[in-house]
């Protein structure tokens, strides 16, 4: 069964701190893995998407890394500011003409002062 | 301004009584699809439209019906709603997403609950 597993999920930090978000995937044929930040009540919005052949991606404070070996994913957050308050969702899709997303429960960052 | 509409934005209705959810797209993306995310369990997909006129379930398709008729417009129905119904529901459309680096954007999403 496919399956995207995130980790923590949920997480404190102080403002100005880093931190890493963990996402394992058993999705198979794998197409691509994207990130995704979601505010509360609103719609998610990508952050990085990753082929099989990327190991990294950056988007401004957000790198996110993959290993295609292992199935694993992190997305590191750099220098955290109180906006990065949200959640962050884990998709991994699979090849093929059905376009399955596989989404993970998302872990819940909160950056306070 | 490209986006994806959802309304109404939020809704209460009682058990039983038929309502739809529209969504409607201006990037003229062949891929839309219904979701629905309650606490604790993510995202999970209802439907989705690969293009007019074909539509498939999701993971959790009970319940609910689409329709594909033309390609900006992907509309949600309920034709009995139940109290387990009540969540969160995004619209999302894109090229394919299967296809590496075609952007999937999503609606602002509808708040429903059924009493």
């Amino acid at each position: 069964k496919n399956q995207v597993e995130q980790s923590p999920q949920s997480l404190i930090i102080l403002e100005g701190k880093n931190c890493t978000l963990q996402c394992n995937y058993t999705v198979s044929p794998f197409s691509n893995l994207r990130w995704y930040k979601q505010d509360t009540g609103r719609g998610p919005v990508s952050l990085t998407i990753m082929t099989f052949s990327e190991n990294t991606k950056s988007n401004g404070r957000y790198t996110a890394t993959l290993d295609a070996d292992t199935k694993q994913s992190s997305l590191h957050i750099t220098a955290s500011q109180l906006s990065d308050s949200a959640s962050y969702i884990c998709v991994v899709i699979n090849t093929g003409t059905a376009s399955k997303l596989t989404f993970g429960t998302g872990t819940r960052l909160q950056v306070t002062l | 301004e490209a986006q994806v509409t959802q309304n109404p934005r939020y809704l209460i209705t009682v058990t039983g009584k038929k309502l739809t959810v529209t969504c409607s797209q201006n990037m003229n993306h062949e891929y839309m699809s219904w979701y629905r995310q309650d606490p604790g369990l993510g995202l999970r997909q209802i439907y989705y439209s690969m293009n007019v006129e074909v539509t498939d379930k999701g993971d959790v398709p009970e319940g609910y019906k689409v329709s594909r008729k033309e390609k900006r417009n992907f509309p949600l129905i309920l034709e009995s709603p139940s109290p387990n119904q009540t969540s969160l529901y995004f619209c999302a459309s894109s090229l394919f997403p299967h296809r590496a680096y075609d952007e999937q954007f999503f609606g602002p999403g509808t708040r429903l609950t059924v009493l």
